[in-house]
């Protein structure tokens, strides 16, 4: 299996463009999960999905980001529109059950 | 307020010795807890774990140990090598609640030849 597949791998923008982010889980997985990690925060859970139903988005910043699960082999974290702040490296990770994830290679995303 | 923490941010060990990293938590429901490791550039990947209902779990090398009535678990690496160094995560879920993995920010391991 390839593992958790994100693209792009590294993104730069200017404050104000919409970033989209996508994700290919594990074939079969069933839990779906973007995180974001920056030096102040650590790893932060944003929102996880179970068989493509989001089911905790409390960690969502802003109205500002949004995530879909259109069937259980992608996803999508949009930022529209996107600012300084949200630079950070963004993981998805997948897992059968909620407990062992797998985690994708991740997005550096940059925004000047 | 943070659920998972790693209290030590970096450690530094040499070659052939023993790693001990260590977390505390608060929430007396989490019941599953994990550690991860990240080399730079990657995403973690997934280490070891331990079921409440336990007090130890081993794999090869790598021991992780559970406290529950100090809330504190810790990870041990015995004999630490080089291509150790790296990040080193701990996270807990409730698991009866069905929660998300809680994150600590991560202690950076060094070993040294």
């Amino acid at each position: 299996d390839a593992g958790v597949i994100q693209s792009p791998r590294h993104e730069v923008t200017e404050m104000g463009q919409e970033v989209t982010l996508r994700c290919k889980p594990i074939s079969g997985h069933d839990y779906l999960f973007w995180y974001r990690q920056t030096m102040m925060r650590g790893l932060e859970l944003l929102i996880y999905f179970n068989n493509n139903v989001p089911i905790d988005d409390s960690g969502m910043p802003e109205d500002r980001f949004s995530a879909k699960m259109p069937n259980a082999s992608f996803s999508t974290l949009k930022i529209q529109p996107s600012e300084p702040r949200d630079s950070a490296v963004y993981f998805c990770a997948s897992s059968l059950g909620a407990h062992e994830q797998y985690f994708g290679p991740g997005t550096r995303l940059t925004v000047t | 307020d943070q659920q998972v923490k790693q209290n030590s941010p970096s450690l530094s060990v040499q070659e052939g010795r023993i790693s001990i990293l260590n977390c505390d938590y608060t929430n007396s429901m989490f019941d599953y807890f994990l550690w991860y490791k990240k080399y730079p550039a990657e995403g973690p990947t997934f280490l070891i774990s331990i079921s409440s209902i336990k007090d130890k779990n081993e794999d090869g090398r790598f021991t992780v140990f559970l406290n529950k009535s100090a809330k504190h678990l810790s990870l041990h690496i015995v004999p630490s090598q080089p291509g150790d160094s790296a990040v080193y995560f701990c996270a807990a879920s409730d698991n009866q609640a069905g929660t998300a993995l809680i994150f600590g920010k991560g202690t950076t391991l060094s070993v040294s030849s």
